[in-house]
């Protein structure tokens, strides 16, 4: 079936640059995703990346894609204490109710 | 406040127990869903409701047992639950709008269960 992986941790220095690594199987994949999520909390969409697109950039954050590679990245411009979290990445295949498919979520540390 | 609210945020069972989850959310989403979050494994998606209706189920056990009354309840009915049931689990709600991006998929923070 469908497949998406991650690194489960990745240890940064505050005020450096987190880069997050996902990659996936699923060639029918539309809509790529990451999510954060805090402790106790849910998940929360940070920012989307269709298909036919290879980059967005939302403030201090930007996503690439590969789709040859089927490779997807956010990175962290910037690191704050704040952005100590886990990081989802998730693929979808066209919308509607179809559900998504998460990675094991990748654990971003901050360190001082 | 994510605008779906999940009851209670933490539960205790017994394997023979029968308790349920609630899941709520007024942001006129038109789908639900049910997920499993166990410690080092992905999310899993088990149940999807869209429009009510049950769209999708992934081969969960019988002892889950979803229930959406309207489209802005979800229940999660559970029965003789056992320990490696425990985990996080997570109401999510969205628009549901096919060929669109799920950008309004919205979690709820989660029921901690913990089966004993």
């Amino acid at each position: 079936g469908e497949d998406v992986e991650q690194s489960l941790f990745l240890s940064v220095r505050e005020g450096d640059s987190s880069v997050i690594n996902c990659t996936y199987t699923d060639s029918s994949s539309t809509y790529l995703y990451w999510y954060k999520q805090e402790p106790g909390a849910g998940l929360q969409l940070l920012t989307y990346i269709f298909s036919n697109m290879d980059m967005k950039q939302d403030q201090r954050l930007t996503v690439l894609l590969n789709k040859k590679d089927k490779h997807l990245s956010l990175r962290i411009a910037d690191t704050q204490t704040g952005d100590s979290a886990i990081y989802f990445c998730a693929e979808s295949s066209g919308g509607g109710a179809d559900g998504l498919t998460f990675g094991k979520g990748t654990h971003l540390i901050i360190q001082p | 406040e994510t605008g779906v609210t999940q009851t209670p945020r933490h539960l205790v069972m017994g394997m023979t127990n029968k308790k349920s989850l609630k899941c709520e959310q007024h942001l006129g989403h038109n789908a639900m869903y049910w997920y499993k979050q166990s410690a080092k494994k992905p999310l899993e998606l088990m149940f999807v409701y869209s429009l009510e209706e049950r769209v999708e189920n992934n081969s969960v056990p019988s002892r889950f047992s979803p229930e959406c009354p309207n489209s802005s309840h979800l229940f999660l009915h559970l029965h003789t639950l056992q320990p490696e049931d425990s985990a996080l689990y997570l109401c999510a709600s969205s628009q549901g709008t096919l060929r669109q991006p799920e950008e309004d998929y919205t979690f709820g923070s989660g029921t901690r269960l913990t089966v004993v």
